[in-house]
């Protein structure tokens, strides 16, 4: 079944440093990748995606890579800041015409920013 | 406001006492899931389900059961809870599937506060 494995378990950076996270999925037919932030005592929110039609997307600090020849996706968030810390998960999916709903999460990845 | 709401959001329990943890959304979405959160293994899919009366496994069904008769709840009933069923659960939902062309897909997904249940 479809695998997804997320580097690296814990990032720890200084605060207006960048930081990345990579995942790999392991299913060619996925095409749909979404990042979710979870906060302390929360429940994961979206915060980007990105579909297999398009190979970058950018929302302000946050940006999301695909590679579909590789199979991986990476986040990128710039100029961090102190909210900015939390525990964040990448998801893949397959969209199309089956009952394909089930998504896969990687392990997370528990970001620090060091003031 | 639009949310999913959870509860109850902290229960202990013993094993082989029957639970239920509701869940309800006010978005009128149609798709719905069960997920459990466990250090190191991220968010495992239980259950879902594309609409009322239609559900499906996921990855860790067993030991689980759902249901939906409404499409606005989606209860996850632990019939008889063990101790490895320790763990923080979250709902979630997601508007209809049904994309343009007929393509069917989750898109976004809003989750619940989570349910954190100690099995002793």
């Amino acid at each position: 079944g479809e695998n997804v494995e997320q580097h690296p378990s814990t990032l720890s950076v200084q605060e207006g440093d960048s930081a990345v996270i990579k995942c790999t999925y392991s299913d060619s037919a996925s095409n749909y990748f979404p990042w979710y932030k979870q906060e302390l005592g929360k429940g994961p929110q979206l915060i980007i995606d990105i579909r297999s039609n398009v190979g970058e997307k950018k929302d302000q600090r946050i940006a999301v890579t695909l590679n579909k020849t590789a199979k991986h996706f990476s986040l990128h968030i710039t100029e961090t800041q102190p909210e900015d810390s939390a525990v964040y998960f990448c998801a893949a999916s397959m969209e199309g015409y089956s009952s394909a709903s089930k998504i896969i999460f990687g392990s997370g990845t528990r970001l620090s920013i060091r003031p | 406001e639009a949310q999913v709401t959870q509860n109850p959001r902290y229960l202990i329990t013993v094993t082989g006492k029957k639970l239920t943890v509701t869940c309800s959304q006010n978005m009128n979405h149609e798709y719905m899931s069960w997920y459990r959160q466990d250090p190191g293994l991220g968010l495992r899919q239980i259950y879902y389900s594309m609409n009322v009366e239609v559900t499906d496994k996921g990855d860790v069904p067993e030991g689980y059961k759902v249901s939906r008769k409404e499409k606005r709840n989606f209860p996850l009933i632990l019939e008889s809870p063990s101790p490895n069923q320790t763990s923080l659960y979250f709902c979630a939902s997601s508007p209809s599937p049904l994309g343009k062309g007929g393509a069917v897909g989750l898109g976004a997904q809003y989750f619940g506060p989570g349910t954190r249940l100690l099995v002793l």
